[in-house]
């Protein structure tokens, strides 16, 4: 079946270093979505990419879907304390099934 | 504040018993999916409704169900329930069963099982 992978697992940065999460998939995706949460919290709506090289910004995020709609990133320019949180990426098959990703869990020292 | 409401919040139970996990999506969203996410865990899909149909089934175990009723508020029922089943369970909504749309997530239910 479908499998999307995540990495890192945890990524620890300094207060204004950038941070990157990678999400790939096992198979061609019809779109992916990115979704943030903070600890304690629920899962919360980032943005949605559809088509191949997509690229959108959201303020300091940057978010990149691939030529081969296999693999998308996430982006932050200069993180601040209340960037940190678990990001997930969730791919949607052609099955019309999504798959989360297991998630990057960022923290941010001020 | 996502519009999805989760009852109850919290729940403690003994190994064995049965328990029903209870959601209302937003007003409107058609579409609502269940999701169970242990401690530092990903979220692992269970399944989803659309209107009161079965649309989509994830890792979702025999000793689990759910439905969806006329009012579009959803039930997950859980029974038999061993230790491993203690975990975070989202409801989350959508507007749309087929289409890529976002989903909004509910607060959460937390299931202690001891």
């Amino acid at each position: 079946g479908q499998q999307v992978m995540q990495i890192p697992q945890y990524q620890h940065v300094q207060e204004g270093e950038d941070f990157t999460t990678y999400c790939n998939s096992s198979t061609t995706l019809s779109n992916i979505q990115w979704y943030k949460q903070r600890p304690g919290g629920h899962p919360v709506f980032l943005i949605q990419l559809v088509k191949s090289g997509e690229v959108k910004k959201q303020k300091r995020l940057t978010f990149q879907f691939g030529e081969a709609k296999k693999n998308s990133s996430l982006h932050i320019t200069a993180t601040q304390t209340t960037d940190v949180g678990t990001y997930f990426c969730a791919g949607l098959g052609n099955a019309g099934k999504s798959t989360f990703g297991d998630g990057t869990t960022l923290t941010v020292k001020p | 504040d996502s519009g999805v409401t989760q009852t109850p919040k919290h729940l403690i139970t003994a190994t064995g018993q049965r328990v029903t996990l209870r959601c209302s999506p937003r007003s409107g969203d058609l579409s609502v999916y269940w999701y169970q996410q242990s401690l530092d865990q990903g979220l692992q899909f269970l399944i989803q409704y659309y209107n009161g149909e079965e649309r989509a089934k994830g890792n979702i175990l025999e000793r689990f169900s759910a439905q969806q009723f006329p009012d579009l508020h959803s039930e997950l029922n859980l029974s038999s329930l061993e230790l491993g089943d203690s975990a975070l369970y989202f409801c989350a909504s959508s507007s749309s069963g087929s289409l890529p749309h976002e989903q909004y997530f509910g607060p959460g239910t937390r299931l202690t099982v001891t």
